[in-house]
């Protein structure tokens, strides 16, 4: 079934460790987003990338980073992880502009 | 983006018609109307989307006032496995610099019941 890949599913990490959340989708779209979603404060987003080769930040992008060498993959990066960083993490795809998002099942990610 | 309010929480039984109301009155006229839906411990699920003209498929419809002040997504016949957070999120066309991002406000409770 074609759609949305992330891992791992959830993750309990020690502060100041570094983690990789990795999404992979085989829909060929052109654009993947990572965002974040706390309770009470929905899902915001951390970066994106339009195309295989570009990154943008952002409303949240501090402490995380991004890179999409090709179509299919758009890793998320924690350099040293943070208590703040406790979240469950979402990765989504659209064939850009005003196509719908496809989101995958998410990361669920403790920092102790 | 406009900003949508939605009452935060319903009950529908199963089988019947569930209307989900929003409101996004300060709408702007390139800004379409998009509905997600989020199921325990999954990811936002895309339901539809519109500008002014009703839209159907086979999730649900979208009914969208003549103003665009308002609208209402329609699930025909609710099942159980239509419990979620439904979203409804106003977008403004051709936005790329932001990186076309959902703002997800804190959306509808929907309680399918037997």
């Amino acid at each position: 079934i074609a759609g949305i890949t992330q891992a791992p599913t959830s993750q309990i990490l020690a502060a100041g460790r570094r983690m990789t959340l990795r999404c992979t989708q085989d829909m060929r779209h052109n654009a993947m987003y990572w965002y974040r979603q706390d309770l009470g404060l929905g899902l915001r987003l951390i970066h994106y990338s339009n195309t295989a080769g570009t990154t943008g930040k952002g409303e949240v992008p501090d402490g995380y980073s991004v890179s999409r060498a090709n179509t299919d993959d758009f890793p998320l990066t924690l350099a040293s992880a943070v208590p703040s960083q406790t979240s469950v993490y979402f990765c989504a795809s659209s064939d850009g502009g005003l196509s719908p998002q496809h989101f995958g099942d998410g990361t669920r990610l403790s920092i102790l | 983006d406009a900003k949508t309010t939605q009452p935060t929480s319903m009950d529908c039984a199963e089988g019947r018609a569930a209307n989900l109301p929003c409101n996004h009155s300060t709408i702007s006229g390139n800004e379409y109307v998009y509905w997600y839906r989020q199921i325990h411990s999954q990811g936002p699920q895309y339901i539809i989307h519109g500008l002014k003209n009703n839209e159907t498929n086979e999730m649900a419809s979208l009914i969208i006032t003549e103003d665009r002040k308002s609208s209402t997504l329609i699930l025909p016949h609710a099942t159980l496995r239509d419990t979620a957070v439904y979203y409804c999120i106003v977008r403004v066309a051709g936005v790329k610099a932001a990186g076309n991002k959902l703002t997800f406000g804190g959306g509808t409770r929907v309680l399918v019941k037997p």
